[in-house]
């Protein structure tokens, strides 16, 4: 079965410095892959989505992910952090073919001032 | 923002009572998803339906039962709640394969 890891559940930066978020899958195929964010008290958004074109994605607020099917990864990346960062991201992945997403167990972003 | 709402947005309920969560969209997309978000898990899908009157089971469907009979409403229902069901719930919607999904606003249910 598909299945997704994000390394880290917590992950504090300051601001200004660079953000890394770290999800690697499991898949004997390309997949699709998604980063989600969540706001406190909010619905998932999409921040951006691989779909087997460009390997560098990149999608909204300034976050870009890199696809590297050598590694099972897809981490999310920004050069600097903002307040307004601070939220949970959630990895996912789906299978082509598949309507289901798994989801990662997500990682909450703290920010430092 | 995809046309979702989710009805009650909060709700308690007592063990052993039924309850039923709706999910209403104005997007005509064709897959509609009930997931539950508990810290520590994730999203962790409930049930999903792929047309009017055609749903599947996803990996923690026990207790759970859902209905679609208009494209635009998918229903939740716990059958007889237990504290184990005490979450957030949320709704999705897709257009269909390779697409992402847009998310409700949530519901969050309290079984005491």
């Amino acid at each position: 079965a598909q299945s997704v890891t994000q390394l880290g559940s917590h992950v504090s930066v300051s601001e200004g410095a660079l953000v890394l978020l770290r999800c690697n899958y499991s898949s004997s195929v390309p997949p699709y892959l998604f980063w989600y964010v969540q706001y406190p008290n909010q619905g998932l958004q999409l921040l951006l989505k691989y779909t087997s074109a460009a390997t560098l994605v990149k999608g909204i607020n300034g976050f870009e992910a890199e696809f590297k099917k050598s590694e099972t990864s897809f981490h999310l990346t920004k050069p600097s952090a903002h307040m307004r960062d601070a939220a949970e991201y959630f990895c996912a992945v789906s299978d082509q073919g598949a309507q289901k997403l798994v989801f990662g167990q997500g990682t909450r972003l703290t920010i430092n001032p | 923002d995809a046309g979702i709402t989710q009805s009650p947005r909060h709700k308690v309920t007592e063990t052993g009572t039924p309850v039923t969560l709706r999910c209403h969209q104005t997007e005509n997309h064709r897959y509609m998803y009930w997931y539950r978000q508990d810290p520590g898990h994730g999203l962790r899908l409930i049930h999903y339906s792929y047309g009017v009157k055609d749903t599947d089971k996803g990996e923690v469907s026990d207790g759970y039962s859902v209905s679609r009979s208009k494209t635009e409403d998918f229903l939740l229902t716990l059958e007889s709640a237990t504290s184990s069901q005490t979450s957030v719930y949320f709704c999705a919607i897709s257009p269909g394969q390779g697409h992402e999904q847009y998310f409700g606003p949530g519901t969050r249910l309290t079984v005491t």
